[in-house]
């Protein structure tokens, strides 16, 4: 149990453009989910917290216009990079908290790596 | 959240114990010690976690000193697929809408074959 997906796996588009990244939460449902982002050979970093049904919460110097999350359901949040740029090249994670979990570990989706030509 | 160091690498030989260690001098009475691991290229994955009584689940062993001020993760027979960043953190287990986390640098376990 506990699992989470994420999708895509890999995107590559040119600068610019939006990409949407979903986060699904496959068996079990997630009150809250979180958006991590990893730059190469650095640890993640917390990006916003998503909470279903109310407005993400986001990490100090994180655009809230250019990284827009939505979790509209307890078992889906997406994160949409707008006007993507080259330095928003990196690994986004996305992480799900378990609503019936008795404990606080979270579960992580596999990774979505992103590359902006 | 009380800061953690950990050492930045090790190496430890297939089928044996890998213990990683973790200090976090700071803690307070509430925070509970977490263990997640990065494997390359993918999400982490939780291992475990404990207040102040060891842990141990079928992926490994946590051992909090007395004193809280450090612990142990203990992988009891190593495999190459161990090989990964292992993170320690420390926070407050809350109840409700849980906060995000703070990794730190982690240390790189390498198995060796």
């Amino acid at each position: 149990g506990a699992v989470v997906s994420q999708h895509p796996s890999w995107v590559i588009c040119k600068s610019g453009t939006s990409v949407k990244i979903e986060c699904r939460s496959l068996d079990f449902q997630a009150t809250t989910m979180f958006w991590y982002r990893q730059f190469p050979k650095q640890s993640l970093m917390l990006m916003a917290t998503s909470n279903e049904g109310s407005k993400a919460t986001y990490e100090q110097g994180v655009e809230k216009d250019k990284f827009l999350i939505n979790h509209a359901s307890l078992t889906l949040s997406t994160l949409t990079v707008t006007s993507a740029h080259p330095e928003d090249s990196s690994f986004y994670i996305c992480s799900a908290r378990d609503k019936g979990y008795r404990h606080n570990e979270q579960f992580f989706g596999p990774g979505t790596r992103l590359t902006v030509l | 959240d009380a800061k953690t160091t950990q050492p930045p690498s090790m190496d430890c030989a297939e089928g044996r114990a890998a213990n990683l260690p973790c200090n976090h001098s700071t803690i307070s009475g509430n925070e509970y010690v977490y263990w997640y691991r990065q494997i390359h290229s993918q999400g982490p994955q939780y291992i475990i976690h404990g207040l102040k009584n060891n842990e141990t689940n079928e992926m490994a062993s946590l051992i909090i000193t007395e004193d809280r001020k450090s612990s142990t993760l203990i992988l009891p027979h190593a495999t190459l697929r161990d090989t990964a960043v292992y993170y320690c953190i420390v926070r407050v287990r809350s109840g409700g809408g849980a906060d995000g986390l703070t990794f730190g640098k982690g240390t790189h376990l390498i198995i060796q074959p």
